[in-house]
């Protein structure tokens, strides 16, 4: 089955410690992003990828950071710099004929 | 002014009623609009998407689109109980190079209760 998978799916943190989220599509889509959700509220964009080897900061890149070396993986790191780390976070890739965003089942964040 | 922004919520409604949502964005020059619903806990998923002014059908929801009002709706008939959930409304900007790519940016959600 073609998806989005998201690991891990719920995460501790201590304060001070970097952890990366994994993000793997096998929908052949070119286009990932990372979206972050805080109770209450919509997705907010961290990063996004259009094409292998390349980035785009989103609204809210600071204190995270992105790779893009294969067209299947987008993972994010939550570094310590992220002042407020605890959320929702949401990877999708885009369906390039119809522009729709197909979302992974969420990586859900918890600082200690 | 925020670029992508719902009417606030929560919106009750009885089953069996029709359901209205809305949307207004700030970009003018905006491509493509998307209504995703979100049960709680999980991860939004695709409902309709609309690209040209007018209205879209499909089974009981409508998506409406004014591109001069800068506004987009969601209507849904014969609410359920199941419908219940939070709905987004996701804007393509003008300045994404193109419809299919670049940045998706969303509303604040409105949820919505059908009660029996």
């Amino acid at each position: 089955d073609g998806g989005i998978t998201q690991s891990p799916k719920y995460l501790f943190r201590k304060e001070g410690q970097n952890v990366t989220l994994s993000c793997e599509q096998n929908l052949n889509h070119d286009a990932m992003y990372w979206y972050r959700q805080d109770p209450g509220q919509g997705l907010r964009l961290i990063y996004y990828s259009q094409i292998v080897n390349d980035f785009q900061k989103g609204d809210i890149a600071e204190g995270y950071s992105v790779s893009r070396e294969k067209k299947e993986s987008f993972p994010l790191t939550v570094t310590s710099a992220q002042k407020n780390p605890t959320a929702f976070y949401l990877c999708a890739s885009r369906y390039k004929i119809t522009g729709e965003l197909f979302f992974g089942e969420g990586s859900r964040l918890t600082v200690l | 002014q925020k670029e992508v922004e719902q009417n606030s919520g929560p919106l009750s409604v009885p089953e069996g009623a029709i359901a209205s949502l809305n949307c207004t964005y700030s970009d003018r020059g905006s491509q493509s609009f998307f209504w995703y619903r979100q049960y709680s806990g999980k991860s939004p998923e695709l409902i309709m998407f609309i690209y040209s002014n007018g209205d879209k059908e499909d089974g009981r929801f409508t998506a409406q689109l004014n591109k001069a009002s800068q506004y987009v709706s969601l209507l849904i008939r014969d609410s359920q109980p199941s419908d219940s959930a939070t709905y987004l409304c996701a804007v393509n900007p003008a300045n994404a190079g193109g419809t299919s790519y670049g940045k998706l940016t969303f509303g604040q959600g409105t949820i919505l209760t059908v009660h029996p």
